[in-house]
């Protein structure tokens, strides 16, 4: 069984600052993991996956994040926040690349202050 | 590239009838399309998987005679939200994918009256 556990469901940050977003998974098998970016009333946007290989990845609009497999950890870091970055994010884990059948986190809503 | 379309994107129907929402893939035949659920300032919990061809399977605690799930080709999934009630009301989204190409829907606002 799987399951993505995000700290902080509602996370803000002033434009120009670093934005944290935290994520921990659980996984029996090496997992495949997926940070999404949702806008309101919208469906979901990937940001970046890790699969294999580099533990960093790096993502759409700036964004990255670091798969840590002593920490089960896979938080989303961007060094300056922008005002168009505020939208929800979810962290999903995925026991197979092939099938993708993702099990989300419960979301972390970003606000960026003026 | 890959990319989902749905249709409608927002729907409102009285109490007891159905409700049928299409999920496309645009520019690649997907394989396996997923169709979630969510409920206002909640995730997104997975409803049920379909490959082309093949009888849907669902997750746990979701009625496979309430949603109804159809991929008929290999562009093409519907769901059919039979009998909708109020509590049925929620944003579903669909994912189509097949080998390197994977992506989500728009997601379609349902409204039961």
């Amino acid at each position: 069984a799987q399951s993505v556990t995000q700290l902080g469901s509602h996370v803000s940050v002033s434009e120009g600052a670093l934005v944290l977003l935290r994520c921990n998974y659980s996984s029996s098998v090496p997992p495949y993991l997926f940070w999404y970016v949702q806008y309101p009333n919208q469906g979901l946007q990937l940001l970046l996956k890790y699969t294999t290989g580099a533990t960093l990845v790096k993502g759409i609009n700036g964004f990255e994040a670091e798969f840590k497999k002593s920490e089960t950890s896979f938080h989303l870091t961007k060094p300056s926040a922008h005002m168009s970055d505020a939208a929800e994010y979810f962290c999903a884990v995925s026991d197979s690349f092939g099938n993708e059948k993702l099990t989300f986190g419960t979301g972390t809503r970003l606000t960026i202050i003026p | 590239g890959a990319v989902v379309s749905q249709h409608p994107s927002w729907v409102i129907c009285k109490s007891g009838t159905s409700v049928k929402i299409e999920c496309r893939s645009l520019d690649f035949q997907a394989t396996t399309m997923f169709w979630y659920r969510q409920f206002p300032k909640q995730s997104l919990m997975l409803m049920a998987t379909s490959n082309e061809g093949s009888k849907a399977t669902y997750e746990q605690g979701v009625e496979k005679d309430k949603f109804l799930i159809n991929h008929a080709s290999l562009t093409l999934s519907t769901l059919t939200v039979t009998s909708a009630h109020p509590e049925d009301s929620s944003f579903y989204i669909c994912s189509a994918r097949n080998l390197g190409n994977a992506a989500f829907g728009p997601g379609t606002r349902l409204l039961v009256l």
